[in-house]
Formats: structure tokens, sequence, C-alpha cells
């Protein structure tokens, strides 16, 4: 069974950074695409982050220079290291596996942990 | 960048009654776009891929249709279960960015 779940959410104040992890069990990280995507209190959904496989990453303007987006295969585990945090930022996040049909979708999603960017 | 639009913002409909929301893009995705559920407290869920295909598991009132730049999501028969959020998304390769529509929610009437 597909799973993930992410950790690491809190508060934090402006300019701070927060690393957050999210742990996937039933298959391989490495061997998939795997984003992040996040969802500012009762707002609607934001891509983030994208590693692929062979370990390019991409960014949405928002967050680009500040966060980043990695992995760990020992663990089967992905990572956002998101840094210079402000207000804005503040959302809770997902993980999720991208899989492709003819479009990319995301079709596992973790359960979300919140971030909350405040003094 | 692709601009998803959904249509409307609210629908208050009825259980059994049938569900019709719309997601327009500012270009054509072709019939890449996807669909998701999401309910309060909880993940998005994948209800349909390629504008018509239903991710796995996902009842068959759930249809999708459309391509180019207007897409619908129909729900035939509307259960209980049904009533959330639902959100349009594509991705775009230059520059790499997956959008999403700004969602629609589907409430009881």
């Amino acid at each position: 069974e597909v799973q993930l779940v992410e950790s690491g959410g809190g508060l934090i104040q402006p300019g701070g950074s927060l690393r957050l992890s999210c742990a996937a069990s039933g298959f391989t990280v490495s061997s998939n695409y795997m984003s992040w995507v996040r969802q500012a209190p009762g707002k609607g959904l934001e891509w983030v982050s994208v590693i692929y496989s062979g370990g390019s990453t991409y960014y949405a303007d928002s967050v680009k220079g500040r966060f980043t987006i990695s992995r760990d295969n020992s663990k089967n585990t992905l990572y956002l290291q998101m840094n210079s945090l402000r207000a804005e930022d503040t959302a809770v996040y997902y993980c999720a596996r991208d899989r492709m049909s003819s479009g990319w979708y995301f079709d596992y999603w973790g359960q979300g942990t919140l971030v909350t960017v405040s003094s | 960048e692709i601009v998803l639009t959904q249509s409307p913002a609210t629908l208050s409909l009825s259980p059994g009654e049938r569900a019709t929301l719309s997601c327009r893009a500012s270009q054509s995705v072709s019939s890449y776009l996807a669909w998701y559920q999401q309910k309060p407290g909880q993940a998005p869920r994948l209800l349909i891929y390629d504008a018509s295909n239903r991710a796995t598991g996902i009842p068959a009132r759930f249809s999708g249709s459309g391509s180019g730049t207007d897409f619908t999501l129909t729900i035939s028969s509307l259960e209980p279960e049904d009533f959330a959020v639902y959100y349009c998304q594509q991705r775009s390769n230059w520059p790499l960015l997956y959008t999403f529509g700004q969602g629609t929610k589907l409430e009881i009437k």
C-alpha cells in the first residue's frame, strides 16, 4: 500500500528556516517524480516544487531561491528545506507522487503538515 | 503561464441531482487535465486524469470530458459524500509549472 507521511511543520518566525520530511512506503521515492504542493488557510492548491527521478529539480517562482527539494534514497524520504520564510508561506504542505499518463498528475498525497510563519 | 478558471465558484445541489463543473484553460492543454476532490481536513484525491479517465477506485458516477480549453466534470447522481471542493489541474512543460484552478465548492442545498 502506498503511503506518504509528512512531518516537520510548526510555528516559525519570519526569516526563519524549517525542513519538512515526507516518508514514503509502498514504492521507491527515487524511481518517481515527487512534488510538494501547499494550501494556504482557506485557499486553493499551489504547486511548490518537483524532483525528478534523475535528480533534476524545479520550483515555483514564489519559492525559487528560498526552498530546496531533496531526497534521501536510503530512507525513502523526500524533503523540503525552507529558508527565509515569509508570512505568505503559511500553509499546509503536502507531498505528492507524480504520475505520467498523457499528462502529469498527483496520484498519491500525504496528509499534510502545517507551517505557520508568524512573529 | 496557463491559467485555469473554474465555474461556478459554488454549486448548491441536493443528493440525487446531477452536478456539472467547468474548468477553462487560458490556452490549449490538449487532454492533459485532471480533477481532484478535497474534503475538509483531508488531502486532495485524484478523480479524473487525461480529461476523461477515472482514477483507481473512483465510482462510475464521476465522469470527465473536454479537450483543448474547455473541460467538464460531471457527477451523475450526487451522493452525500460527494459534497466537497473540486479542483482541476494541468502541467505545462515550458516553463515547467503545475497549475490548479481556484476550485468549485459543491454544497448541499
